[in-house]
This record gives structure tokens, C-alpha cells and sequence, in this order.
């Protein structure tokens, strides 16, 4: 099975903008959630979807949002971007059903740089 | 809220030696916990999955302990290797309506050749 993919990788941006980040799950995992890493920070939950729908949401300004597509896939919008949104941002997706709640598995991750 | 705590901070060891490293969570109505490893600047690599009815899970050189009462867990790492040099994460999965995962603030762990 093909891993959590995200894309793009790297991206650099300057305050102000806006961006927008893709996350592929792993075949059959509907459920899809986002982190931030920075090393003050360190991973902070950002928001969780699941079949289309948020089911839960960390404590960050709305400037941050989400959504996820009927095929699992998700995107994450940042707008007006500040300095301090310079981090790694990591997707990680997991599988949720049938009273099962299992391990959920990192994609490697979009460096976003703010300038 | 759920706080990790994953003591020590870095932990540095000749190869061969084995390695302990620790977590503790605050709230044991877990439903899983997951120990993570960390490359510089990339993603997390999942090592280890305990769900809250078990007690341990081992794969290869490495094994998982969890004692839910006490609210801690230990991954230990036989005969590390270099290549073992790296960022290990605990992440505890909680809460009642959420499911979303509280990561400790990681050991990081340096074996010397």
C-alpha cells in the first residue's frame, strides 16, 4: 500500500499571501488529520476530518482551515500568512470503524517558509 | 487535557548499548498509544502501536511496555546501532468525543559509533 503523501514538499512564501496544502491518505483510511511542528511548539493538533466532515479542531485562529474531498484526499488553507506560520505541517491518516480506533501514519510532511 | 512528558530530553550512547526511553501521560482513559521516530526535517515513522487493552507490543530489537494505571509507558531499544540515531515521540490517543493524538515533546538519541 502506497503511503500518506503530501505535496508540495517545500514551499516558500512571503506574509500576507496565502497557501494551500494537499494530503493523500493511505488507500482506505478515511480519516485525515493535520499537525504543525516548530521547535518551540513542537506538534500541535491543528484539525481532524472524517468523511468529509470535521470532527474535531486544535486551538488555532481561523486563519487555518480545511476540508476533505469525497475520495478522503484533504487540503489545508492558510491565509494572511504570518512569520510565525513558518513550520513543518504533517498530514497523518488512519483508519476508523467498526469500533476499531488504530495508529495513524505520517505523510513526510510540506515546509512551509514564511518570509 | 491529556499532557505527555517524555523524559530524558537527549540521550546520548556507545552502539551495542540498549536504550530505555520513557513516557508518561496524565489521564489513562487512553484508547491507544503510539510511539513515533523522527529524522531531521522529516515526518514521523510509526515503530509502535499499544492499544489500551494490551501491555506491550515488540517488533524486532524493539519493545513497547504500557501500565495504564500508572500512566506511562517504555520503549526499549536493543543493541542500538547508529543508524537508531534519531527522534522518538510518544503520542497518546484520548478524549471522549475527539480523537485526535497529544505528542510528547520527543527524546532525541544519538548512538556513537
Amino acid at each position: 500500500k502506497a503511503g500518506v503523501t503530501q505535496t508540495p514538499r517545500y514551499l516558500i512564501k512571503t506574509r500576507g499571501q496565502q497557501v494551500t496544502l494537499s494530503c493523500s491518505p493511505i488507500s482506505g483510511h478515511r480519516s485525515v488529520s493535520w499537525y504543525q511542528q516548530t521547535p518551540g511548539q513542537g506538534l500541535q493538533f491543528l484539525f481532524e476530518y472524517f468523511s468529509e466532515t470535521q470532527r474535531n479542531k486544535g486551538n488555532f485562529p481561523g486563519r487555518f482551515s480545511g476540508r476533505q474531498f469525497s475520495n478522503s484526499r484533504s487540503e489545508m488553507n492558510v491565509s494572511t500568512l504570518e512569520l510565525g506560520d513558518s513550520a513543518l505541517y504533517l498530514c497523518a491518516s488512519s483508519f476508523q470503524g467498526f469500533g476499531l480506533t488504530l495508529g495513524q501514519y505520517f505523510g513526510p510532511g510540506t515546509r512551509l517558509t514564511v518570509l | 487535557k491529556q499532557e505527555v512528558t517524555q523524559i530524558p530530553a537527549a540521550l546520548s550512547v556507545p552502539e551495542g548499548e540498549n536504550l530505555v526511553l520513557n513516557c508518561s501521560f496524565t489521564d489513562s482513559a487512553i484508547y491507544n498509544l503510539q510511539w513515533f521516530r523522527q529524522d531531521p526535517g522529516k515526518g514521523l515513522t510509526s515503530l509502535l502501536l499499544i492499544q489500551s487493552s494490551q501491555r506491550e507490543q515488540t517488533s524486532g530489537r524493539l519493545n513497547a511496555s504500557l501500565d495504564k494505571s500508572s500512566g506511562r509507558s517504555t520503549l526499549y531499544i536493543a543493541a542500538s546501532q547508529p543508524g537508531d540515531s534519531a527522534t522518538y515521540l510518544c503520542a497518546v490517543k484520548s478524549g471522549s468525543n475527539d480523537y485526535k493524538l497529544s505528542f510528547g515533546a520527543g527524546t532525541t538519541v544519538t548512538v556513537r559509533a
